[in-house]
């Protein structure tokens, strides 16, 4: 199958500062890239979806301008979680579709572990 | 917010024996898909049926889709203890622009 990067596999940083967390599809063009958090003990949460060269689109309750995502090219998207709290610390995965022209296809990240101090 | 439910929440069984696990979600469909996910590590695509699928098979794992009572149900035959894991359905909402909307996920804890 398809190969999904994610980059940190782990960060912690203080409260106030800003991460930013890379998801590259390596092998072929994700067209479309969705950014999920899953806190401890609990299930995955879609935070967002973008399509490449637009604006991503937002699930209820998740706030657009703490957690900024770029779509730039067909194999990267990021996600930066601004001014990050304790609340923040979470597990974000990416998940990319659209791989070799199979819409129903979908290749998770291994994730990035987020602890903020 | 969460289409899927998945129950139980908690399964403890023997190494040898039969794990299922059901979920149950809202609305209409493309596809459902169970994913495996070991503590702290990411995700393992398990297997994708089809809304036009009632079953599929993949190794020691079946797979039961009834779109009329909107469930599923994962089974997992001869555990062993490496298939300790969460184990979490997700589906693919018909019009949902191909994202995944994940169940609350069953524990499976396989003892020796």
């Amino acid at each position: 199958g398809a190969v999904v990067s994610q980059h940190p596999s782990r960060v912690i940083c203080k409260s106030g500062t800003s991460v930013k967390i890379e998801c590259r599809s390596l092998d072929f063009q994700a067209t479309t890239m969705f950014w999920y958090r899953q806190f401890p003990k609990q299930s995955l949460m879609l935070m967002a979806t973008s399509n490449e060269g637009s604006k991503a689109t937002y699930e209820q309750g998740v706030e657009k301008d703490k957690f900024l995502i770029n779509h730039a090219s067909l194999t990267l998207s990021t996600l930066t979680v601004t001014s990050a709290h304790p609340e923040d610390s979470s597990f974000y995965i990416c998940c990319a579709s659209g791989a070799g022209g199979r819409v129903e296809t979908q290749y998770f990240g291994p994730g990035t572990r987020l602890l903020v101090l | 917010s969460q289409q899927g439910e998945e129950d139980p929440q908690a399964l403890s069984i023997q190494e040898g024996e039969n794990a299922t696990m059901n979920c149950s979600y809202k609305t209409s469909i493309n596809n459902l898909q169970w994913y495996r996910q070991n503590s702290g590590r990411g995700l393992v695509h398990l297997i994708l049926i089809r809304s036009n699928e009632r079953e599929k098979h993949s190794g020691r794992l079946r797979v039961t889709l009834d779109t009329s009572k909107k469930s599923s149900s994962l089974l997992i035959t001869a555990s062993r203890a490496a298939d300790t894991a969460s184990y979490f359905c997700a589906t693919d909402v018909t019009g949902g622009g191909n994202k995944l909307t994940f169940g609350t996920g069953t524990q499976l804890k396989v003892e020796l």
